[in-house]
């Protein structure tokens, strides 16, 4: 079966220092990756998706990149944070196009950032 | 663009009470739509999910019903449990299918 992990759970950072999170997908190759942020008492917006290595979409202009160094592995980044980027942010991966015809996401346990 | 509409929240209940969420959507074509669920801290869980008009997914004891008529997807419970207290999101796969649209959920608060 597939199981998604996302690391660290919890995370406290300073304003201006780097973000990494990071999101791998066991149990199903070339999966559709995303990345959402959900803030406190909000909903879920789209960061970023991927199908494929080398193939990253962007949702929303802001200081987080994301990239796909190897098939199952997602990586959310930020070279300086604001108080803006705190938040609860999940992994969600997808089989899409990839031998399936159903739409669903399945998502990750989420990290919580806090940015001080 | 397509969208999502649920109701506001918090929906409060008593242990045992029937449970509607409305959910109401716009879109071109024929989105596939879901229902998942976030306990407190967690990620989301898929609940049900129904493809196509008049399916039914159904899930735990939740229901929901497919309506293209009226464009909705309202999720139902006939008893609900303490436990059944979360943040509910409705959800349509988005028209490139590669995306899914959410609505901005509905906190369920269930008292014994």
């Amino acid at each position: 079966s597939q199981t998604i992990h996302q690391w660290p759970a919890t995370l406290v950072q300073p304003v201006g220092s780097p973000l990494s999170l990071e999101c791998t997908v066991e149990g199903t190759s070339n999966p559709n990756l995303y990345w959402y942020r959900q803030a406190a008492g909000r909903g879920l917006q789209l960061l970023f998706y991927s199908i494929g290595i080398d193939q990253i979409s962007s949702e929303v202009p802001q200081n987080l990149s994301a990239s796909r160094p190897q098939d199952r592995q997602f990586i959310l980044s930020s070279k300086k944070l604001l108080l803006s980027d705190s938040g609860f942010y999940l992994c969600a991966w997808s089989a899409l196009g990839k031998g399936a015809r159903t739409y669903e996401q399945y998502f990750g346990p989420g990290t919580r950032l806090t940015v001080t | 663009g397509d969208s999502v509409t649920q109701m506001e929240g918090p929906v409060t209940l008593s242990e045992e009470a029937f449970l509607t969420i409305n959910c109401t959507y716009t879109a071109t074509g024929y989105p596939s739509l879901f229902w998942y669920v976030q306990y407190p801290g967690e990620g989301l869980q898929l609940l049900l999910k129904a493809t196509k008009a008049d399916d039914k997914g159904s899930n735990k004891g939740f229901e929901a019903t497919y309506r293209k008529e009226t464009t909705s997807f309202h999720l139902e419970k006939g008893s609900v449990q303490v436990s059944d207290s979360a943040v509910y999101f409705c959800a349509l796969s988005e028209r490139s299918f590669q995306k899914l649209v959410f609505g901005t959920g509905t906190r369920l608060l269930v008292s014994p």
